[in-house]
């Protein structure tokens, strides 16, 4: 397996455009979680997906926040509109279960950096 | 909200010196968990400890858990170079639910 895959690497938008961040989790992995990182706010949990249902939304920042799961190999996470307090690295990661106790963690994709202008 | 913190914030070694990170954490686990991340990179799992374990080695890894005091340290031994990154530990809040990630400990070791 590739791992998980995310794109774009890298995305320079201007504030109130959309922008749609992609992922490709593991194949066999039934959770997949998106994460913002900043250096003010750390790590945090935007939202989560079990066997492509979302869990709990709740981390979800603002309504111009969505992310959908069509299928088990497919996440989008789109902001629309964009404003300049959204720029941060966007990462996806998927796990066996939400809390990785089986002892494998979680495997996370390279991270999107979003730079919205 | 945080549930790991980690300390120090930043270490600087020099190749070949053991470093020494600490994690204190809120509530109630049943694991925790290491991850380390080079610059503008993702996360990588790096070690797991369940609440029953007290210390735990993976190669140069060691890392211990104290459930009584909350907290939790990652030994790095005869640093090299390429061990500079961040390095974050994370706890589900409870049961079966998400990681919750501290904000790292950056350590950069110096050839």
């Amino acid at each position: 397996d590739a791992g998980v895959i995310q794109s774009p690497r890298h995305e320079v938008t201007e504030m109130g455009q959309e922008v749609t961040l992609r992922c490709k989790p593991i194949s066999g992995h039934d959770y997949l979680f998106w994460y913002r990182q900043t250096m003010m706010r750390g790590l945090e949990l935007l939202i989560y997906f079990n066997n492509n249902v979302p869990i709990d939304d709740s981390g979800m920042p603002e309504d111009r926040f969505s992310a959908k799961m069509p299928n088990a190999s497919f996440s989008t996470l789109k902001i629309q509109p964009s404003e300049p307090r959204d720029s941060a690295v966007y990462f996806c990661a998927s796990s066996l279960s939400a809390a990785a106790g089986e002892g494998y963690g979680y495997t996370f994709g390279s991270g999107t950096r979003l730079t919205v202008v | 909200s945080q549930q790991g913190e980690e300390d120090p914030q930043a270490l600087s070694i020099q190749e070949g010196e053991n470093a020494t990170m600490n994690c204190s954490y809120k509530t109630s686990i049943n694991n925790l968990q290491w991850y380390r991340q080079n610059s503008g990179r993702g996360l990588v799992h790096l070690i797991l400890i369940r609440s029953n374990e007290r210390e735990k080695h993976s190669g140069r890894l060691r890392v211990t858990l104290d459930t009584s005091k909350k907290s939790s340290s990652l030994l790095i031994t005869a640093s090299r170079a390429a061990d500079t990154a961040s390095y974050f530990c994370a706890t589900p809040s409870s049961g079966n639910t998400p990681l919750v990630f501290g904000k790292g400990t950056r350590l950069s070791v110096i050839a």
